[in-house]
């Protein structure tokens, strides 16, 4: 088993609509947990990291479930600038990052 | 406000040929990395330096090695280059500070070897 996992997707979404993600990761001793965003043949970005209480940057929303063991991402009115690979991030507690392999999303007009 | 710089951008190699991928940051982070990234998988952790004068194994060493040459500077040679280390490579650094620190990435080196 994946110590962090995501869907492949890709995810076709149409532009305007509201997508989620989720990420499972199997390690309970993970501290903090981030989502980055990364475009194609482009470095991983820092999209927002993710807080036990949930946050919100915008258009975007980050929840944990640290009892499922499990990270999400939802984006509100999709652009079609949002059409990217998102990848979840687990630090360990050795203060390692561990990423998924990303899921793809394709925002359509 | 250049950031975290790798190059080159692109290499082929062959089999058996040694190179350095080079990679500085002016952001006076503590703490850099070297990652590659292969389809289908998450970013994998060769090696990282936590502070200038240290480095550490990541989860796939083999076949490389590292210099952290001073805060600013972090190497990585393949001595003998193989078809399996055929991936993109990213250089990334990090000030460690708080919980929810984030890492800046290079744009990453596109090797082949063939």
């Amino acid at each position: 088993r994946k110590e962090v996992e995501q869907d492949p997707g890709p995810f076709n979404v149409p532009e305007g609509a509201t997508v989620a993600f989720n990420c499972t990761y199997s390690n309970s001793a993970s501290q903090s947990f981030f989502w980055y965003r990364q475009d194609c043949r482009k470095e991983p970005k820092l999209l927002m990291s993710v807080y036990s209480s949930g946050n919100e940057d915008g258009r975007f929303t980050a929840q944990l479930n640290r009892a499922s063991q499990y990270i999400s991402l939802l984006i509100r009115d999709s652009k079609l600038s949002d059409s990217a690979t998102y990848l979840c991030v687990v630090r360990d507690s050795n203060y390692q990052l561990i990423w998924g392999a990303g899921t793809k999303l394709i925002i359509k007009p | 406000n250049a950031g975290v710089t790798q190059t080159p951008k692109f290499q082929v190699l062959k089999t058996g040929q040694s190179m350095t991928l080079q990679c500085a940051q002016d952001m006076n982070h503590n703490s850099m990395y070297w990652y590659r990234q292969d389809p289908g998988m998450g970013l994998r952790l060769i090696y990282y330096s936590a502070s200038e004068g240290t480095t550490d194994k990541g989860e796939v060493p083999n076949g490389y090695n590292v210099s952290r040459l001073n805060k600013r500077e972090f190497s990585l040679r393949l001595e003998s280059a193989a078809p399996s280390q055929t991936s993109v490579y990213f250089c990334a650094s990090s000030d460690q500070t708080g919980p929810s620190y984030g890492y800046t990435f290079g744009s990453g080196t596109r090797l082949t070897v063939v």
